[in-house]
């Protein structure tokens, strides 16, 4: 799988947008880009996925470049329950490659 | 709705014994993963299931790990002889069929055992 490269940790204020950057330079034609969170103590949460065009859900917006080699995940409101690891993966869309490779993602601190 | 849930949520056991590890998969979902996560790292993918067919062990560590499905549903990840390095929390997520065939849908994971070796 081609490789996501994040910030170790941002922090931002509560009720402010967040926007978590992913560089993916070696990304392929076929590859979705897929955004997942860790709470504290819990597992992995789907955040958002999207291939070519901007994507929005009632969680967050992806917006992804023109070239695909880089994505943003934008929180528009941040609250305290946003606080979490975010991780940004390339999963090829062929079938049989169903697995999640995670880096180690962004920590995300929300400061009241 | 019921999402993934696995047991024990904690697990302490004495190096050199056999530990299960249980999973039980959202109704429905086909697809069932269990990943391993060290601390301070992302989850690292350890095998895959469609239906009762382990279609992916390439991330076992060791043949001392083994993972079943044999009725397509509930999923037990097996540690036998467990050693130190095997401390970890173990994830398991499932996920469902889609348009695009078994592509891009998410996956939805429980909140994990929490092994510790002693």
């Amino acid at each position: 799988d081609a490789k996501t490269t994040q910030p170790n940790s941002m922090e931002s204020n509560e009720e402010e947008p967040v926007h978590l950057p992913c560089n993916h330079s070696t990304i392929s034609g076929t590859d979705y880009i897929h955004w997942y969170r860790q709470l504290p103590s819990q597992g992995p949460e789907y955040v958002i996925h999207g291939l070519t065009s901007n994507v929005n859900n009632r969680m967050a917006s992806l917006a992804i470049a023109e070239d695909r080699k880089s994505s943003t995940l934008i929180l528009h409101r941040a609250t305290l329950r946003d606080a979490a690891v975010y991780y940004c993966i390339l999963r090829a869309s062929n079938f049989g490659n169903e697995k999640l490779t995670f880096g180690t993602g962004t920590r995300l601190t929300i400061i009241p | 709705g019921a999402g993934v849930s696995q047991s024990p949520r904690y697990k302490v056991a004495k190096r050199g014994q056999d530990v299960a590890l249980r999973c039980d998969p959202i109704s429905g979902h086909v697809s069932l993963f269990w990943y391993q996560q060290a601390l301070g790292q992302g989850p690292e993918f350890l095998t895959y299931f469609q239906n009762e067919a382990q279609l992916d062990k390439s991330g076992l560590p060791s043949d001392r790990f083994f993972a079943e499905r044999p009725e397509g549903s509930v999923s037990t990840l097996k540690i036998q002889r467990t050693q130190q390095e095997d401390s970890a929390v173990y994830l398991c997520a499932s996920s469902a069929p889609g348009q695009d065939l078994w592509s891009n849908q998410p996956q939805h994971f429980g909140d994990g055992t929490r092994l510790s070796i002693l």
